[in-house]
């Protein structure tokens, strides 16, 4: 059961433009989201995060926004720069076992792509 | 950038061999987890540990287990590997907040294993 989802593998976008990028969840009871950035042949690092008391997180050029209605979050990256080509995951609390201990169930990932 | 290792980077093994994977921490982080990578599933958390000897099994544990003797190691061994177990393993650290827990993980350079 794929409680967290990107739906779309891949987005390619032109230098200096916005990229979008989206994740939908399952489970009404998540309150708190991150994402993520993976570069090749290296480990994830943490990009930005919501709770669920705000529809907005804004971090220099990247913003995070909530939809709590239509389980849906999306992370918009203005200006995009080549630099900015990665995978990208969104993440939520993992409560399975009642006790979050930290862990994250992660969606599948989508990669950006950002052509000069 | 967190102090997380993971020995060996990469590994060629064949099937029905066990192997044993390594996660060193230098950051005193009380939780540490171990996670697959592979296209399509994004990351999935095999095992974690709240503690020293503290451990449970995350959502694709089958075929692993792990132990963590002292805080700064958690150990991820592939019991009889298969071909299916042919991923990019990496290992997390977090630490509970002042609210009682930090969903922020800090991940390692990952381990790639290919099982022949």
């Amino acid at each position: 059961d794929q409680q967290v989802k990107q739906n779309s593998p891949s987005l390619s976008v032109q230098e200096g433009r916005i990229s979008i990028l989206n994740c939908d969840y399952t489970n009404s009871m998540f309150d708190y989201f991150l994402w993520y950035k993976k570069y090749p042949a290296e480990g994830p690092t943490f990009l930005i995060s919501i709770s669920s008391i705000k529809d907005k997180n804004e971090d220099g050029r990247f913003t995070v926004f909530l939809n709590k209605s239509a389980k849906h979050l999306s992370l918009h990256i203005v200006p995009s720069q080549p630099g900015d080509s990665a995978v990208y995951f969104c993440a939520a609390p993992n409560f399975a076992g009642g006790t979050s201990y930290g862990k994250l169930t992660f969606g599948q990932g989508t990669i950006l792509t950002v052509h000069p | 950038d967190a102090g997380i290792t993971q020995s060996p980077r990469h590994k060629v093994t064949e099937t029905g061999t066990p192997v044993t994977l390594r996660c060193h921490q230098t950051e005193n982080h009380r939780y540490m987890y171990w996670y697959r990578q592979d296209p399509g599933h994004g990351l999935r958390l095999i095992h974690y540990s709240y503690g020293v000897k503290d451990t449970d099994k995350g959502e694709v544990s089958d075929g692993y287990s792990v132990s963590r003797s002292k805080t700064e190691d958690f150990l991820l061994t592939l019991e009889s590997a298969t071909s299916s177990q042919t991923s990019v393993y990496f290992c997390a650290i977090s630490e509970p907040g002042l609210a009682g827990v930090s969903y922020e993980q800090y991940f390692g350079p990952g381990t790639r294993l290919t099982v022949t």
